[in-house]
C-alpha cells in the first residue's frame, strides 16, 4: 500500500522560499503511470493544482504558479519536493503531495494522498 | 475554458438521492475524478474514470457524464456522506489539471 508523508516548515516568513518534502513509501517516484503532484488548500477555501513530476522526471505547473514554483526529485530517497519562492500570506495553506494516476489520455486520479501539511506565511 | 463549475452548496434528506454537479468545456473531453472531504482530513477519491469506485468506497456512490458535465451521484445519502466534493480533470491542453470549486454537502 503506497503512502505519502509530508514534511517541513510549518512557518514561513514573507518573501522566503516555502519548502517542503513527500516521502513515497511501498512505491516508487520512478514508476510508471505516476504523476507525483502537489495540491494546496488555503484555510477554509478550496483545492488547488500546483503541478506534478512524472515518472520520467518531466514537469508541469499551474500557469498561475509557474513563476515561482519548482518540483524536484530524489529517486535514492524516493522522495519530491515542492519549492515556492517569494511567498505571502496568500501563500498560507495546508500542502498536500498526492499520487497522480494516468490510466489513459483521458481519465487521471488522486490516490493516495498525504495527510497534509498546514505552511503559514508570517513574519 | 479550463475552469470546472459546482454549486457551493446542496442538501438532501437522509436515505434520499442527491447529485453533485460539475461543469466544465474540458470535460467534453477528459472524464472527472470525484473526492470526498470530511473536516480536519485529506481529501478521499471517491468516483474516477467512467464510474469506476476505488476499494472500500460504497456503492451508492456512482458518477457519470453527459456533454460538458460530470455528475456524482448519492443514492441514499448517509448521514456520514456530509462532507465536502471536489471535481478534478484536465483542462483542454490535457497537461494541467484543474480543480471545481467544491460543493458542501448538507444530509438533513
Amino acid at each position: 500500500q503506497v503512502q505519502l508523508q509530508e514534511s517541513g516548515p510549518g512557518l514561513v516568513k514573507p518573501s522566503e522560499t516555502l519548502s517542503l518534502t513527500c516521502t513515497v513509501s511501498a512505491g516508487s517516484v520512478t514508476s510508471p503511470p505516476y504523476y507525483w503532484t502537489w495540491i494546496r488548500q488555503p484555510p477554509g477555501k478550496g483545492l488547488e493544482w500546483i503541478g506534478h513530476l512524472s515518472y520520467s522526471g518531466s514537469r508541469t505547473y499551474n500557469p498561475s504558479l509557474k513563476s515561482r514554483v519548482t518540483i524536484s526529485v530524489d529517486t535514492s530517497k524516493n522522495q519530491f519536493s515542492l519549492h515556492l519562492t517569494s511567498v505571502t500570506a496568500a501563500d498560507t495553506a495546508v500542502y498536500y503531495c498526492a499520487r497522480d494516476e494516468v490510466s489513459s489520455s483521458y481519465t487521471n486520479w488522486f490516490a493516495p494522498w498525504g495527510q497534509g501539511t498546514l505552511v503559514t506565511v508570517s513574519s | 475554458s479550463s475552469e470546472l463549475t459546482q454549486d457551493p452548496a446542496v442538501s438532501v434528506a437522509l436515505g434520499q438521492t442527491v447529485r453533485i454537479t460539475c461543469q466544465g468545456d474540458s470535460l467534453r473531453i477528459y472524464y472527472a475524478s470525484w473526492y470526498q472531504q470530511k473536516p480536519g482530513q485529506a481529501p478521499v477519491l471517491v468516483i474516477y474514470g467512467k464510474n469506476n469506485r476505488p476499494s472500500g468506497i460504497p456503492d451508492r456512490f456512482s458518477g457519470s457524464r453527459s456533454g460538458n458535465t460530470a455528475t456524482l451521484t448519492m443514492t441514499g445519502a448517509q448521514a456520514e456522506d456530509e462532507a465536502d466534493y471536489y471535481c478534478n480533470s484536465r483542462d483542454f491542453s490535457g497537461n494541467h489539471r484543474v480543480f471545481g470549486g467544491g460543493t458542501k454537502l448538507t444530509v438533513l
